[in-house]
């Protein structure tokens, strides 16, 4: 089984919905992140968690919030979706040396 | 603010080496770091530096870095075509990864 596991890994929405993205690890890392990534721009922080009371916000952070369920949950919600929202979104998992194991990514498309 | 920065594209023959640049902007990055991600995949963790290193060998796998210049590679031997993917660095900044804009492998037979 996969350390790092999203759902869903695809959905499509309209704009305004709200969307929830979920993330679920088996790891036991206290770090956990999330990133989108588009076309000729890497990856992008929006949100991180250092313990399941630590939220901080990314370079990316407006228009989303999250939420840190549990050591090993952490979910992303776009409250409102839009069309530049669009995106691949990945949750990662963090090491103390700042190894970082991704999960499979969410493909996100906003009409 | 800090920036990671590398070239979109490399194309090489099968057997070729294969060499894939980055420059970063923090000096007081402690971990340098080589990702990889295959189509339809997460990125996937290849090796990382420690900054008070210059090289790191791992099987085809070797890491230069040059702290004066800011400049990190990753070099790989005998490249495949199972090779293909985007390759990303990334410096550790504060508490966080600052990722590049990614390079993307082309293995050609």
């Amino acid at each position: 089984d996969a350390d790092v596991t999203q759902t869903p890994r695809n959905r499509i929405t309209k704009t305004g919905k709200r969307i929830m993205l979920e993330c679920s690890q088996t790891k036991g890392h206290d770090r956990m992140y999330w990133y989108r990534q588009d076309p000729g721009l890497g990856l992008r922080l929006i949100y991180y968690s250092f313990d399941v009371k630590d939220i901080n916000k990314g370079e990316i952070s407006d228009g989303y919030s999250v939420s840190r369920q549990a050591q090993a949950k952490f979910s992303l919600s776009l409250e409102s979706a839009i069309p530049n929202q669009t995106a691949l979104y990945f949750c990662a998992t963090e090491t103390m040396r700042g190894e970082q194991f991704f999960g499979p990514g969410t493909r996100l498309t906003v009409l | 603010g800090e920036d990671v920065e590398q070239s979109l594209f490399l194309s090489v023959r099968e057997g070729d080496s294969s060499v894939i640049n980055c420059t970063y902007t923090d000096s007081s990055s402690t971990y340098l770091y080589w990702y990889k991600q295959e189509p339809g995949a997460g990125l996937q963790l290849l090796t990382y530096i420690f900054s008070n290193m210059d090289m790191k060998q791992d099987q085809r796998l070797t890491v230069l870095l040059n702290k004066k210049d800011k400049h990190l590679s990753l070099r790989i031997a005998d490249t495949q075509t199972g090779d293909s993917a985007i390759y990303f660095c990334a410096e550790s900044y504060t508490d966080k990864l600052i990722f590049g804009t990614g390079t993307r492998l082309q293995v050609f037979p």
